[in-house]
């Protein structure tokens, strides 16, 4: 009984590069959500994605980064010309449905932009 | 509105003894309160959640207290042990916002001294 799987644990980019964070949800879990964590904080919601749709990107920032989860495979958070501020935890979250549904993590993946 | 306060910031209990976290909040539409632990290296892990039709809800040693005329709710942790030293977020999510967003406090650095 697999958990939320997220790939790849540790990145380490250079400022201007791509990074690619994959998730794989829980099987059975067609909902996706994808949170930041800054060191000693706590975790900001960045964007809800069902199958193929994004649902809400409120707290997506509004250049670099950008979400989808296809039809097939895992969700992938892109996130485009790195820069020093954008080191953190990034976590991923699934449920089986919407609406006051226990949210289940995976373990994250740790960006460090050198 | 849409901030969720979380007190303290850090904790130190003997074992044995009860840990206290404390969330306030301010938006009534918040009707699905979580709790999750989250050990170093690791993705939250969900403990216990309440809905604001109930005032507690216990899970073993860990109890939620729900104020929702002072929109204020807090983890009761019984008997602690070190095994419970991790740090503990509370979250929110507005249902009817039919997001799944969650809300999550700043956190709290629980240290069980042996």
């Amino acid at each position: 009984n697999a958990g939320v799987m997220q790939n790849p644990r540790h990145l380490v980019r250079r400022r201007g590069q791509e990074a690619r964070l994959r998730c794989s949800p829980m099987k059975g879990h067609s909902h996706v959500y994808w949170y930041r964590q800054l060191p000693e904080e706590g975790l900001k919601f960045m964007v809800y994605l069902q199958k193929e749709n994004i649902i809400d990107e409120s707290g997506m920032p509004k250049e670099r980064f950008s979400a989808e989860f296809p039809k097939e495979g895992p969700s992938i958070l892109r996130i485009q010309q790195v820069v020093r501020g954008d080191s953190a935890a990034y976590f991923c979250a699934s449920s089986p449905q919407i609406g006051n549904q226990p949210q289940h993590f995976g373990d994250g993946t740790r960006l460090s932009i050198l | 509105q849409q901030q969720v306060k979380q007190s303290p910031q850090s904790l130190i209990v003997q074992k044995g003894g009860i840990s206290i976290i404390n969330c306030a909040y301010e938006n009534t539409a918040f009707d699905y309160f979580p709790w999750y632990q989250q050990f170093p290296g690791k993705g939250p892990a969900l403990l216990i959640a309440i809905r604001p039709d109930v005032s507690e809800k216990k899970e073993g040693r860990f109890t939620i207290s729900f104020n929702k005329s002072a929109k204020q709710f807090s983890l009761h942790i019984m008997d602690s042990q070190p095994g419970d030293s991790a740090t503990y977020f509370c979250a929110a999510e507005a249902g009817s916002g039919n997001t799944g967003k969650l809300i999550f406090g700043q956190g709290t650095t629980l240290q069980v001294k042996p």
